[in-house]
């Protein structure tokens, strides 16, 4: 079946734009998660959807960043007033539940702020 | 709070050649230990996974051993191939957590 897809896969945009990451997930997934993969990070959690739950925003780094997950499937990670150390990969990933099942993840987006 | 630290690359090897990648955690309880695998221009993959002390995760002739004495899982190929050229990341699931937390990654090129 499908695997988890992102759009657009490669995002070039002006310091103080906004942009929006979309994220599908594996159909019937329930889980659904954001990471962050930077040069001077590594790899970093920053957000978790699971069903009608509340999102875990934990990880986000700042007000600027937020997401929202529709109808409990498709999810959209927005990055307001883009910096230039907001440049990454986003990562997205999806799982049947949470904790005990594996995360499956997307081809991720790479963001580059000029 | 939950950390893995892991061998810096990046490393180059001749095929055929040992490979091992050092990881060692820090966490509380007894998490669960990864490793994940990202091919050039891929995303991550799981390339193997151990639940428990002593559990040995294997795949493709990947195999890596949870020890909780030294909390360490160190992956180890016996003979590595140009197609195993990636990026490989040691991760750590805390108990009844969903969070990943991984390492930096460790770049490993197979030259013919």
């Amino acid at each position: 079946g499908a695997g988890v897809s992102q759009s657009p896969s490669n995002k070039v945009t002006e310091k103080g734009k906004d942009v929006e990451l979309r994220c599908d997930p594996i159909s019937g997934h329930t889980a659904l998660y954001w990471y962050r993969q930077s040069l001077g990070q590594g790899l970093e959690f920053l957000i978790y959807f699971q069903g009608n739950s509340a999102p875990d925003k934990s990880g986000l780094p700042s007000d600027r960043f937020s997401a929202e997950r529709t109808g409990g499937s498709v999810s959209t990670l927005t990055i307001q007033r883009t910096q230039q150390e907001d440049s990454a990969v986003y990562l997205c990933a999806s799982s049947l539940n949470g904790d005990a099942y594996e995360q499956y993840f997307g081809p991720g987006t790479r963001l580059t702020v000029t | 709070g939950n950390s893995v630290t892991q061998m810096e690359g990046p490393v180059t090897l001749s095929e055929e050649a040992f490979l091992t990648i050092n990881c060692t955690y820090t966490a509380t309880g007894y998490p669960s230990l990864f490793w994940y695998v990202q091919y050039p221009g891929e995303g991550l993959q799981l390339l193997l996974k151990a639940t428990k002390a002593d559990d040995k995760g294997s795949n493709k002739g990947f195999e890596a051993t949870y020890r909780k004495e030294t909390t360490s899982f160190h992956l180890e190929k016996g003979s590595v191939q140009v197609s195993d050229s990636a990026v490989y990341f040691c991760a750590l699931r805390p108990p009844h957590d969903y969070k990943l937390s991984f390492g930096a990654g460790t770049t490993v090129t197979v030259r013919a």
